[in-house]
């Protein structure tokens, strides 16, 4: 199985950087995804990561070190609509499921 | 909108007894997967099919079931329902689960048990 710690909440101003820092111990890792979640609302698809690096999308990155069981999401440019949790869920080799972090709140404020 | 159908969007029953929740995938995906999130704790895997066979398990209650239909719709079933059942269900569905490809969800079902 997996265990997948992040930060509980962060809080950051409008405009600002914010990173989200993810650790997972594994006994078969095959990828990576982080997801945001409003609150009631359907977790939505942001990131992959399945080799070590950075993976740029937008405004959205995501980093993985395989080696040190480590990713980051980092949030550019902070909008209000960014106030969501962040989640962090890792891809079991055997069976390709789905283990999922408790989430990171992050709140945007102006 | 992920593509993924989920019904009813809201569910209130009482202790004791069961209720069916339904998922339609996206077009073309194979796989269909069951999460719990309760208030108090992250997404929960519960199940996993893919082409109308179980392909991965996790925290299930026994009193929960599922199974995926030729028409690759999925069902969840929860019996004997107890207060802390209490939770939004989500299914995702992804076309194989391989690879780089995400698992989209539904918009959930919000089951309160009164």
């Amino acid at each position: 199985g997996q265990n997948i710690d992040q930060p509980t909440e962060m809080t950051a101003t409008e405009g600002a950087i914010v990173q989200i820092n993810c650790t997972y111990q594994t006994s078969g890792f095959n990828g990576l995804f982080w997801y945001q979640q409003h609150a009631g609302e359907a977790p939505t698809f942001l990131s992959y990561n399945v080799l070590d690096g950075l993976e740029e999308k937008g405004r959205f990155s995501s980093f993985l070190s395989r080696s040190k069981g480590y990713s980051y999401l980092l949030l550019k440019e902070l909008q209000m609509k960014d106030s969501a949790s962040y989640l962090c869920a890792v891809r079991d080799r055997s069976d390709y499921k789905l283990s999922f972090g408790a989430g990171t709140t992050v709140t945007v404020r102006a | 909108d992920s593509g993924v159908t989920q019904t009813p969007k809201h569910l209130i029953t009482a202790t004791g007894q069961r209720v069916t929740l339904r998922c339609s995938p996206r077009s073309g995906d194979l796989s269909v997967y069951w999460y719990q999130q309760s208030l108090d704790q992250g997404l929960q895997f519960l199940i996993q099919y893919y082409n109308g066979e179980e392909r991965a398990k996790g925290n299930i209650l026994e009193r929960f079931s599922a199974q995926q239909f030729p028409d690759l719709h999925s069902e969840l079933n929860l019996s004997s329902l107890e207060l802390g059942d209490s939770a939004l269900y989500f299914c995702a569905s992804s076309n194989t689960g391989a690879g780089n490809q995400p698992q989209h969800f539904g918009d959930g079902t919000r089951l309160s048990i009164l």
